[in-house]
């Protein structure tokens, strides 16, 4: 049974509290990216990563960093710099760097307080 | 990434065909439409993709116009489970990203009415 998987569903953390966001993908997809939506919002690039090892900015990737170690993982770390973390992180893959049929997970929510 | 205009919300009632319509005047040649669809809390689900004229799948329907500077996605006799957002993404194939950026507007919020 292929497909993205995200843990955990919710999250809580303190401010001031790194937290680290797991994605896995079983898809055998090069790409992988991260996205955060905000309540009656759209989605907005975080990172991605085109192959193994690599990975760029997004629009909003300050107080985020990410690794990509495997091709099957993807995980993101939201750290203290980041002003206002609480947010729905989605994070996607596709067969190629920018193609637009992406498969999504779950989500998680992250709620700082 | 091409700039997409699309309605904010539409209401339909169950068994109608929903039209939605995305405007992409700086369409590029190279660039392909994708629409994703959105329930509350769940990650984006890829509907449909296409580059010209009409794709049809199980789902749903996106008709182009020969100048590509549109394009509207069509769901068939609706009910109150396609009640979500619906995205319009417009961009080139895989060997142009670079630095492309992907964003999802605001979307469509389409509600289906009993």
């Amino acid at each position: 049974d292929g497909g993205i998987t995200q843990s955990p569903k919710y999250l809580f953390r303190k401010e001031g509290q790194n937290v680290t966001l797991s994605c896995e993908q079983n898809l055998n997809h090069d790409a992988m990216y991260w996205y955060r939506q905000d309540p009656g919002q759209g989605l907005r690039l975080i990172y991605y990563s085109q192959i193994v090892n690599d990975f760029q900015k997004g629009d909003i990737a300050e107080g985020y960093s990410v690794s990509r170690e495997k091709k099957e993982s993807f995980p993101l770390t939201v750290t203290s710099a980041q002003k206002n973390p609480t947010a729905f992180y989605l994070c996607a893959s596709s067969m190629w760097g920018g193609d637009l049929e992406q498969y999504f997970g779950p989500g998680t929510r992250l709620t700082v307080t | 990434l091409a700039k997409t205009t699309q309605p904010i919300s539409m209401d339909s009632y169950e068994g109608q065909e929903v039209n939605i319509t995305c405007s992409h005047n700086n369409i590029a040649t190279n660039d392909y439409i994708t629409w994703y669809q959105q329930f509350p809390s769940q990650g984006p689900r890829f509907i449909i993709q296409g580059y010209k004229t009409k794709v049809t799948n199980e789902v749903a329907s996106l008709f182009i116009p020969a100048d590509r500077k549109s394009s509207t996605l069509s769901l068939p006799r609706v009910s109150l489970s396609d009640t979500a957002v619906y995205y319009c993404l417009v961009g080139g194939p895989p060997s142009n990203f670079g630095n492309e950026k992907l964003t999802f507007g605001t979307g469509t919020r389409l509600t289906i009415i009993p």
